[in-house]
């Protein structure tokens, strides 16, 4: 059973340009997380999704970014018209279930995002 | 929202001394602790949790122990190891803030021969 998987795992954007991040959840997963983390940081939540919903967004940033879940294929997060300052890790992570508790996120290996 | 404070941010230790990385948290209603690693260039690994209703949980060299009262929470690795070498993060999740977690700032443990 392969692990959540991202791609691609590092990514190089001049500014201005658009970084699409691509996470595949562990088979049976439909719960999405995505989180952001600037170097020597802890690990800051952005959107949790679930197939074709978005559930929270609270952590995601007003403009130029956006995430989606579709019915058939991977979760993208789109960042446009990128800064330096969004150079970081993304991370996703897929759990199983909507369980209030002991639900356990598996987390991918990231992308690399960096911004020229 | 949530704020959870982790400590320290960095702690070296012997091989085969004990470790102990501690995280409080701000909401009461907190009711799931998970602890992830984290290795150099690689995602979060989930090694041990605990739910709101248990003190304490063991899983060979690791343990998790839980202060409901006190909003605090701990990890504790016993007879460390050169691969025990990693990032740290405590993490909470609270009733009222769904399904997401809330992550500490992370604890650089590195075990010295």
């Amino acid at each position: 059973n392969a692990g959540v998987m991202q791609n691609p795992r590092h990514l190089v954007r001049r500014r201005g340009q658009e970084a699409r991040l691509r996470c595949s959840p562990m088979k049976g997963h439909s719960h999405v997380y995505w989180y952001r983390q600037l170097p020597e940081e802890g690990l800051k939540f952005m959107v949790y999704l679930q197939k074709e919903n978005i559930i929270d967004e609270s952590g995601m940033p007003k403009e130029r970014f956006s995430a989606e879940f579709p019915k058939e294929g991977p979760s993208i997060l789109r960042i446009q018209q990128v800064v330096r300052g969004d150079s970081a890790a993304y991370f996703c992570a897929s759990s199983p279930s909507s369980s209030q508790i002991g639900e356990k996120l598996f987390f991918g290996s990231g992308t690399q995002l960096s911004v020229l | 929202g949530e704020n959870v404070e982790q400590h320290p941010s960095t702690l070296s230790v012997q091989e085969g001394d004990s470790a102990v990385i501690k995280c409080t948290y701000s909401d009461s209603a907190s009711n799931y602790f998970p602890w992830y690693k984290q290795e150099l260039g690689k995602g979060p690994q989930l090694i041990i949790d605990i739910r709101s209703n248990v003190g304490e949980k063991k899983d060979q060299r690791i343990a998790v122990t839980l202060n409901k009262t006190a909003k605090h929470f701990s990890l504790h690795i016993t007879e460390t190891q050169p691969e025990d070498s990693a990032v740290y993060f405590c993490a909470v999740r609270s009733t009222g803030g769904g399904n997401k977690l809330t992550f500490g700032t992370g604890t650089q443990l590195k075990v010295e021969l």
